[in-house]
């Protein structure tokens, strides 16, 4: 079965200092790994996915995901933190079953503070 | 492209009340689903469709029906609501092959009373 952990249920960073939101995955097979990010009221909105290329994935708004598979690990990272950031993740694993469903972490609510 | 929509944003039921949440959307996808959102609980997969007159359940299908007469319209009814079904529910949509993204639309805000 595929899951997918996040450490942590609230980060606070102060503005201009770095975000590091973490995510554990498990897969028997090479997953299909999302962040997405969702601000109060709102839909969620895709930030980056990770389909087994590259290891290191870019997505919008700066943010970035490093795959480490010996580590079982796709945390979010930011090198500087905007107030606009401050929102609810999501990291998501896409299953093979169920048509792809996608299975979601708890979420990480990310405070920024001036 | 209006990409994934939904209607209403709101609404309010009274307890045994039926009612249909729409979804549609505009990129020829041939994957939709339905997922609610719980507090600390994530999204949930209600029912979802790989096209056009296939539907199957997800993980919390109980007390929704769906139907795919279209490749647009993923339409989720709620047969007699219960306050249990007070949720956050997010209509969305993709590609079939497991490394594409979903497209989600803006949520429908339901309150059971």
């Amino acid at each position: 079965a595929q899951s997918v952990t996040q450490l942590d249920s609230h980060v606070s960073v102060s503005e201009g200092t770095p975000v590091l939101l973490r995510c554990n995955y498990s897969s028997s097979y090479s997953p299909s790994l999302f962040w997405y990010v969702q601000h109060p009221n709102k839909g969620l909105q895709l930030l980056l996915k990770y389909t087994s290329a590259a290891t290191l994935v870019k997505g919008i708004n700066g943010f970035e995901a490093e795959f480490k598979k010996s580590e079982t690990s796709f945390h979010l990272t930011k090198p500087s933190a905007h107030m606009s950031d401050a929102a609810e993740y999501f990291c998501v694993v896409r299953t093979y079953n169920q048509g792809g469903k996608l299975i979601f972490g708890q979420g990480t609510e990310l405070s920024v503070k001036p | 492209n209006a990409g994934v929509t939904q209607t209403p944003k709101f609404q309010v039921l009274k307890t045994g009340q039926s009612m249909t949440l729409q979804c549609a959307q505009d990129m020829n996808h041939e994957y939709m689903s339905w997922y609610r959102q719980d507090p600390g609980m994530g999204l949930r997969l209600i029912h979802y469709s790989v096209g056009a007159g296939i539907t199957d359940q997800g993980e919390v299908p109980n007390g929704y029906n769906v139907s795919r007469s279209t490749t647009e319209d993923f339409p989720l009814r709620l047969l007699s609501a219960a306050p249990s079904q007070t949720s956050v529910y997010f209509c969305a949509s993709s590609y079939a092959g497991t490394g594409d993204e979903q497209f989600f639309g803006p949520g429908t805000r339901l309150t059971v009373l």
